[in-house]
């Protein structure tokens, strides 16, 4: 079956470094993989997309790669700040209009 | 131009009961799908609708049931309620087969 695996459940970090988010999935083929970021009590927001054939993309201070023979995605926030704070989510996609299938997010603490 | 729409923010019902939680979607979608997130978990997928069917469901039993009308709104109605389904439930909307997910701030749902 399908399985989507994100790494230690909680990551504590000090201000100022680069916070590295890992994403494993099995049983999947997927032409693209989202990350989301989701505070307490809120739904999640959509943050980057990677296709299958991107290895890596960026956006301010995020980066994320996606190798499909590791099948795995590395999230990095670098120079972070405790407004960083949050529950980040992967969601790996075979292709379009297929449901969004969530994995279980790492939670993430920047302290100042 | 505004975002996903759920109501209620809260609710409280006892075991056995029934109960309706509302979605409105962004405005220009009109993909609806709905999932559930237990604490410290990651959003499960229960099911999504489109053009007022259901086109895809997750791993969930029949008490949980849907419905999308013309204006792309949708209900989402679970009978014979149990503890477990105790839950922040998110809506979340799409245009068509489109990637990125516009999520509500969901419904708080608790079972007494």
């Amino acid at each position: 079956s399908q399985k989507i695996e994100q790494n230690s459940e909680a990551l504590n970090i000090q201000e100022g470094k680069t916070a590295t988010l890992t994403c494993n999935y099995t049983n999947y083929s997927p032409a693209y993989l989202q990350w989301y970021r989701q505070d307490p009590g809120r739904g999640p927001v959509f943050l980057l997309l990677i296709r299958e054939n991107e290895k890596e993309k960026r956006k301010e201070r995020l980066k994320v790669t996606f190798d499909t023979t590791l099948k795995q995605s590395l999230f990095h926030i670098t120079a972070s700040q405790p407004a960083d704070s949050a529950t980040y989510l992967c969601a790996p996609r075979n292709q379009a209009g297929t449901a969004l299938i969530f994995g279980k997010g790492t939670t993430l603490s920047v302290s100042s | 131009d505004a975002g996903v729409t759920q109501s209620p923010t809260h609710l409280i019902k006892t075991r056995g009961q029934q109960v309706t939680l509302r979605c409105s979607p962004k405005s220009g979608h009109d993909t609806v799908s709905w999932y559930q997130q237990a604490l410290g978990q990651g959003p499960q997928f229960i099911f999504q609708y489109y053009e007022e069917e259901e086109r895809q469901r997750g791993n969930f039993p029949d008490r949980f049931s849907g419905h999308q009308f013309p204006n792309y709104s949708s209900e989402l109605n679970v009978n014979a309620l149990l503890l477990g389904d105790s839950a922040l439930y998110l809506c979340a909307s799409s245009l068509g087969t489109g990637i990125g997910y516009t999520f509500g701030s969901g419904t708080r749902l608790t079972v007494v």
